[in-house]
């Protein structure tokens, strides 16, 4: 199989803060990563595809310098809400590519920031 | 560019009744099309995928979709409906030349009543 790990599965934390969610793929190496936000009864939006060992592509609007992305190894990348506010409260999806055709997802972060 | 049109945000079907999910695209080059099941604070699981082989594809809990180049769609069906089916379920597209990053549908919530 493919398995895909988040950590933790759920977060509150105060304005202000950084929050870090890891993204793990358990049993298989994958350069690539990719990053979603999903707000309540919407579809996924992508926010960057992170790149083991290089630095991640943001999609447009998305801001580097909030949402930080570090894929340090082929079974890891993280995620870091820098500053976090209110609004960046949402659903939080990884995705790992194993080959050409498919991405397995990891099974989401509940982020709440008061 | 590339972009997916589920048609039809609520489908509500009896158990025992067929499922057809609507899923339209539109994609600059051939198209890789899938369809995840997203169950409430979960992540995503692929259902099935299309990747230029056979038109009809199978895939897992009894769900099929056929690929219509000359419609341009990629709609899922299930000849009989059961009550773990309900969930929410998305399309997606992806380029073959950067596959792995989709763009999804908005999703269709479907409803199964007893």
């Amino acid at each position: 199989g493919a398995v895909v790990s988040q950590h933790p599965s759920w977060v509150i934390c105060k304005s202000g803060t950084s929050v870090k969610i890891e993204c793990r793929s358990l049993d298989f190496q994958a350069t690539t990563m990719f990053w979603y936000r999903q707000f309540p009864k919407q579809s996924l939006m992508l926010m960057a595809t992170s790149n083991e060992g290089s630095k991640a592509t943001y999609e447009q609007g998305v801001e580097k310098d909030k949402f930080l992305i570090n894929h340090a190894s082929l079974t890891l990348s993280t995620l870091t809400v820098t500053s976090a506010h209110p609004e960046d409260s949402s659903f939080y999806i990884c995705s790992a590519r194993k080959d050409r055709y498919e991405q397995y997802f990891g099974p989401g972060t509940r982020l709440t920031v008061t | 560019a590339q972009s997916v049109t589920q048609l039809g945000s609520h489908v509500s079907v009896s158990e025992g009744a067929l499922v057809l999910l609507r899923c339209n695209y539109s994609s600059s080059v051939p198209p890789y099309l899938f369809w995840y099941v997203q169950y409430p604070n979960q992540g995503l699981q692929l259902l099935l995928k299309y990747t230029s082989a056979a038109t009809l594809v199978k895939g897992i809990n009894g769900f099929e979709a056929e690929f219509k180049k000359s419609e341009t769609s990629f709609h899922l069906t299930k000849p009989s409906a059961h009550m773990r089916d309900a969930a929410e379920y998305f399309c997606a597209v992806s380029e073959g030349t950067n596959a792995g990053k989709s763009t999804f549908g908005d999703g269709t919530t479907l409803t199964v009543k007893p």
